[in-house]
């Protein structure tokens, strides 16, 4: 099956200070790349939608400018975190369509202090 | 604005029984997607339903989807402990294909 890593996988950051986080599609293109956020003991939550080359598109709630999406290539998303705060500690976890398929990648646990 | 319910949430079960997870949603999907989750870890895909009537099965689980009902579920037969994790639906809603998740089941099979 298609593979998705992530890098980094857990990263511990002062307050105040900016994370990027990078999803990439090992074996496959992908046009459309999904980033969630899960909190302990709760669902994944939809934060914005990668589209390739152009602007991503942000779910409602979820400010565009404290989380940076750039998908500058087919393989690759990534995410940045910037002034972040303890209540962004989440783990977060990229996903990218392929066919009827979407594949996960193994997720970025952050923790702000 | 599709909205995804899971139920039973928390389910312990013994082994050896059959159970049945459940999964509501609201508006028209074109596709159901079925979801474990271990603890501290992302997603393993299980199942993707494709239309009306879909059943598909591996093991242990099998899932089904009737899109008039708009329900799926999951069955789990004759359950072990290594399928102890949280189970999650996601159909797909609005532009993109973007996946709307369920709240999560989370199974405990138990001795």
């Amino acid at each position: 099956g298609a593979v998705v890593s992530q890098h980094p996988s857990w990263v511990i950051c002062k307050s105040g200070t900016s994370v990027k986080i990078e999803c990439r599609s090992l074996d496959f293109q992908a046009t459309t790349m999904f980033w969630y956020r899960q909190f302990p003991k709760q669902s994944l939550m939809l934060m914005a939608t990668s589209n390739e080359g152009s602007k991503a598109t942000y779910e409602q709630g979820v400010e565009k400018d404290k989380f940076l999406i750039n998908h500058a290539s087919l393989t690759l998303s990534t995410l940045t975190v910037t002034s972040a705060h303890p209540e962004d500690s989440s783990f977060y976890i990229c996903s990218a369509r392929a066919r009827h398929a979407q594949f996960f990648g193994p997720g970025t646990r952050l923790t702000v202090l | 604005e599709l909205k995804v319910e899971q139920n039973p949430l928390f389910l312990s079960m013994q082994e050896g029984k059959n159970y049945t997870i459940y999964c509501n949603y609201s508006t028209t999907s074109d596709r159901l997607y079925w979801y474990r989750q271990d603890p501290g870890k992302s997603l393993e895909s299980l199942f993707v339903l494709l239309s009306n009537g879909a059943v598909k099965q591996e093991g242990r689980l099998m899932a089904s989807l009737d899109t008039k009902a708009r329900l799926s579920t999951l069955h789990i037969t004759a359950a072990v402990h290594d399928l102890s994790a949280t189970y999650f639906c996601a159909p797909t809603g609005g532009q993109g294909g973007k996946l709307i998740f369920g709240q999560g089941t989370e199974l405990s099979v138990k001795p």
